[in-house]
């Protein structure tokens, strides 16, 4: 079956610092990758996708590609800000079925 | 463009009660999938329902139940509720038929307490 495997969190970095949260996948066929982001008391955001092998998906300066060769899509920005507190979820839609990381709680200290 | 809402946005009920969760989708929308997020991670999958007709189920005990309505309306029914119950219950709504494959657009999700 399908599956998303997220680094453990949480995840505490100054502003301004680099954010690297990891995500692999295993997946029949060809899936779309996606991050959503959860910001507290509010449901998921789509924050950006890419539906196949080598696009990057990009939004509010954070991006991640889609590699098939590493069945990877870390997500990566380069400075990031209090704002950015959320928890943050990898995820892949494969025959009409989304599946979810567990999640990755990122805190930005000012 | 309305976004997808939840209504109760918090429910309190007791051991053994009944609960029922409404979503409306995105105008135009015809899946429907209800999620269930205990401990404030990890979002469970529990029913995907599209034009009216359940399409797939996660690992849940039938006491998980819902149905969709025409105007691709939902609901969510926990019957016998159990403690463990208590999590925050996200519905999701989406096209299936896009190419490419449209993501899933988000309610903030109802807040069950079961005491």
């Amino acid at each position: 079956g399908n599956s998303v495997t997220q680094m453990e969190g949480p995840v505490t970095l100054s502003e301004e610092a680099f954010l690297t949260i990891n995500c692999t996948y295993t997946a029949t066929g060809y899936p779309s990758l996606f991050w959503y982001v959860q910001y507290p008391g509010e449901g998921l955001q789509l924050l950006l996708k890419a539906t196949k092998a080598d696009d990057k998906g990009s939004n509010k300066g954070f991006e991640a590609t889609y590699r098939k060769e590493t069945t990877s899509f870390h997500l990566e920005k380069g400075s990031v800000q209090v704002s950015d507190s959320a928890v943050y979820f990898c995820a892949l839609i494969s025959g009409s079925r989304l599946t979810f990381g567990e999640g990755t709680q990122l805190t930005v200290n000012p | 463009e309305a976004g997808v809402t939840q209504s109760p946005t918090h429910l309190i009920k007791t051991r053994g009660q009944q609960a029922t969760l409404r979503c409306s989708p995105i105008s135009g929308h015809t899946s429907v999938y209800w999620y269930q997020q205990a401990l404030g991670l990890g979002l469970q999958f529990l029913l995907w329902y599209d034009e009216g007709e359940e399409r797939n189920r996660g690992n849940f005990p039938p006491r998980f139940s819902g149905r969709q309505f025409p105007n691709y309306s939902s609901e969510l029914n926990v019957n016998a509720l159990e403690l463990e119950d208590s999590a925050l219950y996200l519905c999701a709504s989406s096209y299936i038929d896009r190419v490419p494959v449209s993501p899933l657009h988000f309610g903030n999700g109802t807040r069950l307490t079961v005491t």
